[in-house]
């Protein structure tokens, strides 16, 4: 079946606009977690939901960052006025389960803040 | 606190050749989940195996083998009989699963390239 998707795959943006991720989970997924990956480094936490909930935002670096999940499927990270230091690739990853479920990764979207 | 350690930055072998790649992890938790994610040049995650720390036996899967040994708390990955296909970076992660409670992300170590040479 399909995999986890996200849109854009690239976004280029100049710093003080505000950008929105998209990803769609793969079909009955319970639980959807974002990641930033810087380049070099591991993915580290962003956030996650399971179903519409939001049960962790403790990895969102500042209020600027924001992610909803309004029906419990696809989801969107919004980062407002972005920074030159937001430049990173966002990923998203959904699993069946909570508790530590093997999480499938999309193949991201990179961002570049000009 | 919980961490992973990836100490092998960069590996390179000529191909047919075994490599091991190492991790070492730290936990507060009795119960967590350990795994190995592949990142090609192409740049998406790629699941290999998820191991939970109830289950010490080691894993085969083709030229793919793991060592999970929890009195040094490592979970290392060799692969047998490189290939140039098998170059990418490699992650290791830990997720710890709290009782009663829903946690479950990802904590990631810095991982390895590994370069495989024909």
């Amino acid at each position: 079946g399909a995999g986890v998707s996200q849109s854009p795959r690239y976004k280029v943006t100049k710093r003080g606009q505000d950008v929105a991720l998209r990803c769609d989970p793969i079909s009955g997924h319970v639980s959807l977690y974002w990641y930033r990956q810087a380049l070099g480094q591991g993915p580290e936490f962003l956030t996650y939901f399971n179903y519409e909930a939001q049960q962790d935002k403790s990895g969102l670096p500042n209020d600027r960052f924001s992610a909803e999940r309004p029906e419990g499927s696809i989801s969107t990270l919004t980062i407002q006025r972005t920074e030159q230091r937001d430049s990173a690739m966002y990923r998203c990853a959904s699993s069946l389960g909570a508790r530590s479920e093997t999480q499938y990764f999309g193949p991201g979207t990179r961002l570049l803040v000009l | 606190a919980q961490k992973v350690t990836q100490a092998q930055t960069e590996i390179s072998v000529v191909e047919k050749e075994d490599v091991t790649l190492d991790c070492v992890y730290e936990t507060r938790d009795t119960t967590y989940y350990l795994f190995w994610y592949k990142q090609p040049p192409s740049g998406e995650l790629v699941f290999l195996i998820r191991r939970n720390s109830f289950d010490e036996q080691n894993e085969i899967s083709g030229r793919y083998s793991w060592n999970f040994q929890k009195s040094t708390s490592s979970f290392n990955f060799t692969i047998t009989a490189s290939q140039v296909v098998d170059s990418a970076v490699y992650f290791c992660a830990l997720s710890e699963a709290w009782y009663g409670g829903s946690q479950g992300n990802l904590i990631f170590g810095k991982g390895t390239k590994l370069s495989v040479k024909p």
